[in-house]
């Protein structure tokens, strides 16, 4: 059965720094691209960013809003994906959802995590 | 940036159809996924490219995709359809979601 669990969410201030985790398992990791999609209170699902296999040679992608803020990278020895989220701005707040990417012509999230609440505030 | 619209709610009795539209330049074009979300759940993929059902979705959700919109057409809907759902594609490496439809099953 695949899993995902996220972990590392909490309160922190803004312009500080804080790092998800997501954990996975059910599956070769290492076989797939990696995405997180985050859901502020009451709104939309917005993308994030993802991270592809090392066989696409391990490169992201990111939303502008993130853009040059977060980072996503994967450590495939302990089926890890990771968020990586600097400068941290109150519109950051958000549950953040980690998805496991098919990637085919147009990839799609096939599998989602129970997601972890970040809360950016003074 | 590219954007997809969707109605912000759609209401369906119970055994009728439901059909909820997502719009976008070109959108033919393109790929189209969705996925539901229920209060306080995460979300779940029920179409992925364009009008294919990963497995566990019932038969009775399909998709459609042509010209400028793509649909998500539920059949004799049932209490357990009622939720969020959201369309989203790809453009130039970005996912871009639509901001998602509530569907209410009266």
């Amino acid at each position: 059965e695949v899993q995902l669990v996220e972990s590392g969410g909490g309160l922190v201030q803004p312009g500080r720094s804080l790092r998800l985790s997501c954990t996975a398992s059910g599956f070769t990791f290492g076989d797939y691209a990696m995405s997180w999609v985050r859901q502020a209170p009451g709104r939309g699902l917005e993308w994030v960013g993802f991270i592809r296999s090392k066989a696409y040679g391990g490169t992201t992608e990111y939303a502008a809003s993130v853009r040059g803020r977060f980072t996503i990278s994967r450590d495939d020895s302990k089926s890890i994906a990771y968020l990586q989220m600097n400068s941290l701005k109150t519109e950051d707040t958000a549950v953040y959802y980690c998805t496991r990417v098919v990637i085919v012509v147009d990839p799609y999230f096939d599998y989602w995590g129970q997601g972890t609440l970040v809360t950016v505030s003074s | 940036s590219y954007e997809l619209t969707q109605p912000p709610s759609v209401s369906v009795s119970p055994g009728q159809t439901a059909s909820i539209t997502c719009s976008g330049d070109n959108l033919g074009d393109k790929y189209v996924c969705w996925y539901q979300q229920k209060p306080g759940q995460s979300p779940v993929l029920v179409i992925f490219q364009d009008s294919k059902r990963p497995s566990g979705i019932p038969e009775r959700f399909s998709g459609s995709n042509s010209g400028n919109t793509a649909t998500l057409t539920i059949s004799g809907t049932q209490a357990m359809d009622e939720a969020d759902y959201y369309c989203q594609a790809w453009d130039s490496s970005t996912a871009v979601f639509g901001g998602g439809t509530k569907l209410t099953v009266l």
